[in-house]
């Protein structure tokens, strides 16, 4: 397909388990964005990618959370030793940052269910 | 660091009715694009306009509008003939011309009445 596809689209995971969430950008798309989403709540920001340079990690809240991209392609979110405050609905962006003030294009999320 | 506001939690409109959704933001850059999102409760993310910084017209989409006031860093936008299919959550959002980054505000959820 031609959009952002995010999976599983699901999961549903005991806490202390590790999880690992997948990004498929838009092909061509240099920037990549994820994004936590609480039940109710707004966009919390996570991790951006840009092409080759050094991601930004600012918003990554523990340790436990890491996110990987390999050149412009796939990535993953690996979120470790889950914990109940992890439920949420993980967003997945992306967009061509070669052009100036290009919108971001969301995938359907991924909703994470911690027991 | 930019921040961007949306004060109306939740609004409501009647079928066919104007509504104006709000969104203020902070920010020292001079250069940027301004958006607004719709989240149906199918929960995908869809771009609802965009707006630059630099232009004085306001963006147009169809049924939606924007009114841009960059002095006073606001950006509302207008409903108009509301539909049923506008329920949804909206997020207004900044982004810097530099670096890409986006920045979103808590969203208002806006529920159309029959």
């Amino acid at each position: 397909g031609a959009g952002v596809s995010q999976s599983p689209s699901n999961k549903v995971t005991e806490k202390g388990k590790d999880v690992e969430l997948r990004c498929d950008p838009i092909s061509g798309h240099t920037a990549l964005y994820w994004y936590r989403q609480r039940l109710g709540q707004g966009l919390e920001f996570l991790i951006y990618f840009q092409g080759n340079s050094a991601p930004d990690k600012s918003g990554l809240p523990s340790d436990r959370f890491s996110a990987e991209r390999t050149g412009e392609s796939v990535s993953t979110l690996t979120i470790q030793r889950t914990q109940q405050e992890d439920s949420a609905v993980y967003l997945c962006a992306s967009s061509f940052a070669g052009a100036v003030g290009q919108p971001q294009h969301f995938g359907d999320g991924t909703r994470l269910s911690i027991l | 660091a930019q921040t961007v506001t949306q004060s109306q939690p939740e609004m409501s409109v009647q079928e066919a009715e104007t509504v104006t959704l709000s969104c203020t933001y902070d920010t020292s850059e001079n250069n940027y694009y301004l958006f607004w999102y719709k989240q149906p409760p199918s929960r995908q993310m869809i771009l609802v306009i965009r707006q630059e910084a630099y232009k004085q017209q306001n963006a147009t989409e169809n049924r939606f509008s924007v009114n841009f006031q960059k002095a006073a860093k606001s950006f509302s936008l207008k409903i108009s003939d509301s539909q049923l299919g506008d329920t949804a959550m909206y997020f207004c959002a900044f982004m810097k011309v530099a670096g890409n980054q986006f920045y979103f505000g808590t969203g208002t959820s806006l529920t159309v009445i029959p």
